[in-house]
This record gives C-alpha cells, structure tokens and sequence, in this order.
C-alpha cells in the first residue's frame, strides 16, 4: 500500500513571497489534514477535510493560508504571502474513517519550508 | 481546557536499557490515545488505545492505557540506538461528527550506543 505523497520536501523562500504544498493521501482514505510542526513541538491541525469538504478549519490563519480539496482526493496548502514565523514542517496525514482502525492517522514524509 | 502532557521532555539512556515514557491528559469526549514515533521524518504510528488496562505489544514496546487516572505508558525494553526518536502522544476527542487529536510535545529519546 502506498503511503500518504507530498511535495516538495523542502522550500526556501523569502518573507512575502507564496508558497504551495501538494498531498496525495492513502488510496481510499476519506480524511485529510494539513498541519504545521513547529521545532520542538506537536504537531498544530491546520484544517482537516472529509473527502471535499472542510470540517475544521478553526487554527487556519485565513488572512495568509488557504487549503482546497477540490475533487476529494489530493489536497494543496497555499500561504501567501509568508511571514518568518511560518518556518515549520507542514504535515499532511490521511485517515480512513471506519473499521477498527478509525481515524488512526498515517503521515507523510513533510514538506521543510523555511522563509528568510 | 483539553491537554496532554508528556514526560520527561527528554531522555537519554544507554544501549540494553528499559525506558518509560508518560502521558498524561485532560480531555473531554475522550475516544482514544495514540503513540507515534518521530524520527527525522514525519510521526509513525505506533499503538492506538481505547480500553484501560489491556497492553498492546509490537516487538519490544507495549503501551497501556488507564482511562480512571488519565494516562497512557509506552515502554521500551532492551532499547537500541535506532530506538533514538521523539515519542508523540496524542488523544482522539470526538468532536460533534468530527475527531480531533490533541498533541503532547513530545518526549525527546536518546540512546548511546
């Protein structure tokens, strides 16, 4: 089973400049979430999607991030314009809703952005 | 205000030891508590636990849950340097029609050789 796919693995990019993500989730899996992994700490839920739809969406800075899922499958994660706080990994994770798994959550590998 | 704490922040151990890491939580509409492991990498599922007192096992690390006292153990028994990794905890809260996981920090793991 192929896991969860995202690029680019890493980005460096000026501060006011935009940025894009890319996810591909697990073949099958419903949900997908987009977060953001500060040095040091847990991962931060940015939005969560169950299939197309955005069913949270509460710690999105929407004045600079915006996320779609257009056709219920692979997802993109924009900022625009980026600040330097937004230095982190952004994590995309799939899950499958149902069975005894649940919504146990499978990552893929990130994205490393770094704004100067 | 929902939390999970984990401890000790960080941890370092000598190749053959037996390690325990905590996690401890306050959560409301509690529906499970999973372990990940963290390498360089994005976090890798380790346990999910839903009933107290049932340990689940892979290889050398089980975990147990005790939903009475709010926390969760991940040993680690005869560690190995591959072992070194950040240990993630995080709760599944049922939220509406929703799931959401709150986070620990993490615990930070070294093991010299």
């Amino acid at each position: 089973e192929a896991g969860v796919a995202q690029s680019p693995r890493y980005k460096i990019i000026e501060k006011r400049q935009s940025v894009a993500f890319w996810c591909n989730p697990i073949s099958g899996h419903a949900t997908l979430y987009w977060y953001q992994q500060i040095l040091g700490q847990g991962p931060k839920l940015l939005i969560q999607f169950q299939n197309n739809g955005v069913v949270d969406d509460s710690q999105l800075p929407k004045d600079r991030f915006s996320a779609e899922r257009l056709k219920g499958v692979d997802s993109t994660l924009k900022i625009q314009p980026a600040k330097l706080e937004d230095s982190a990994v952004y994590l995309c994770a799939s899950s499958f809703e149902g069975g005894l798994a649940g919504g146990t959550q499978y990552f893929g590998p990130g994205t490393r952005l770094l704004v100067l | 205000e929902d939390k999970v704490v984990q401890s000790p922040l960080s941890l370092v151990v000598h190749e053959g030891d037996t390690v325990t890491l905590n996690c401890s939580y306050e959560v409301t509409n509690f529906r499970s508590l999973l372990w990940y492991k963290q390498e360089k990498k994005a976090p890798t599922f380790l346990f999910m636990l839903t009933s107290s007192g049932i340990e689940k096992k892979s290889g050398r690390l089980s975990s147990i849950l005790d939903k009475k006292e709010l926390f969760s153990i991940l040993n680690i028994t005869a560690t190995q340097t591959g072992d070194s990794a950040i240990y993630l905890c995080a709760v599944e809260q049922n939220a509406g029609n929703n799931r959401k996981l709150i986070w620990g920090l993490g615990t930070s793991l070294a093991v010299n050789p």
